[in-house]
């Protein structure tokens, strides 16, 4: 989805680097998420943000940060990666004043290795 | 034990055949539902929700929920090679502290092949 921008769209890095995913979206939609897919596992929730100055943990937020520099941008830091994020990333943003408000409109991923 | 179950597949069928792919959830707090398709190397797009029990059809595809067995349904009659993806499916609750939050199953691979 074009609204939802995320880059890059590839990385390989090494174990113990500091690496920043950034998303940006022109919906307009105040709420944005973080989401790592691995095989056989889904979508699984790192971070989510209802506003500027709203964040919260997922499930698996152990590993990560996320700074949400304004409405449109949400980015997810792994401090010092290891070989077990290895994952497909995505962004994904919604809007709480919309009819269907737990819609979520997902970027197009970020294929992160570890190596 | 997951809230949502999803049987990962793959699934394989040949063109034009009626597919079925099924949730079970244990959450009854959960009352919207979500199917999302998700192309190879792409995000995953929405493609129906429903807030109730019952069924609801747009084109092809029916989603079907019965929130007293908490089991959901989609099924996609006359099947294409380019229904090709993973699909899953997604709810939430209306309210409360994990409004606005989705829990996903695992995700159902389907091939149709010509």
């Amino acid at each position: 989805d074009a609204d939802v921008t995320q880059t890059p769209r590839n990385r390989i890095t090494k174990t113990g680097k500091r690496i920043m995913l950034e998303c940006s979206q022109t919906k307009g939609h105040d709420r944005m998420y973080w989401y790592r897919q691995d095989p056989g596992l889904g979508l699984q929730l790192i971070y989510y943000s209802f506003d500027v100055k709203d964040i919260n943990k997922g499930e698996i937020s152990d590993g990560y940060s996320v700074s949400r520099q304004a409405q449109a941008k949400f980015s997810l830091s792994l401090e010092s990666a290891i070989p077990n994020q290895t994952a497909l990333y995505f962004c994904a943003t919604s809007d709480s004043g919309g009819v269907l408000t737990d819609t979520q409109y997902f970027g197009p991923g970020t294929r992160l290795t570890v190596l | 034990q997951k809230e949502v179950e999803q049987d990962p597949g793959p699934l394989s069928v040949p063109e034009g055949a009626i597919v079925s792919l099924n949730c079970t959830y244990s959450n009854s707090a959960f009352q919207y539902f979500m199917w999302y398709r998700q192309y190879s190397r792409k995000g995953p797009e929405l493609l129906m929700y429903t807030y109730s029990s019952g069924n609801k059809e747009d084109g092809r595809f029916t989603a079907q929920v019965d929130k007293s067995s908490k089991y959901i349904s989609l099924f996609i009659r006359d099947s294409q090679p380019s229904d090709s993806a993973t699909y899953l499916c997604a709810m939430s609750p209306l309210g409360g502290t994990s409004y606005g939050k989705l829990t996903f199953g695992q995700g159902t691979i389907l091939t149709v092949h010509p």
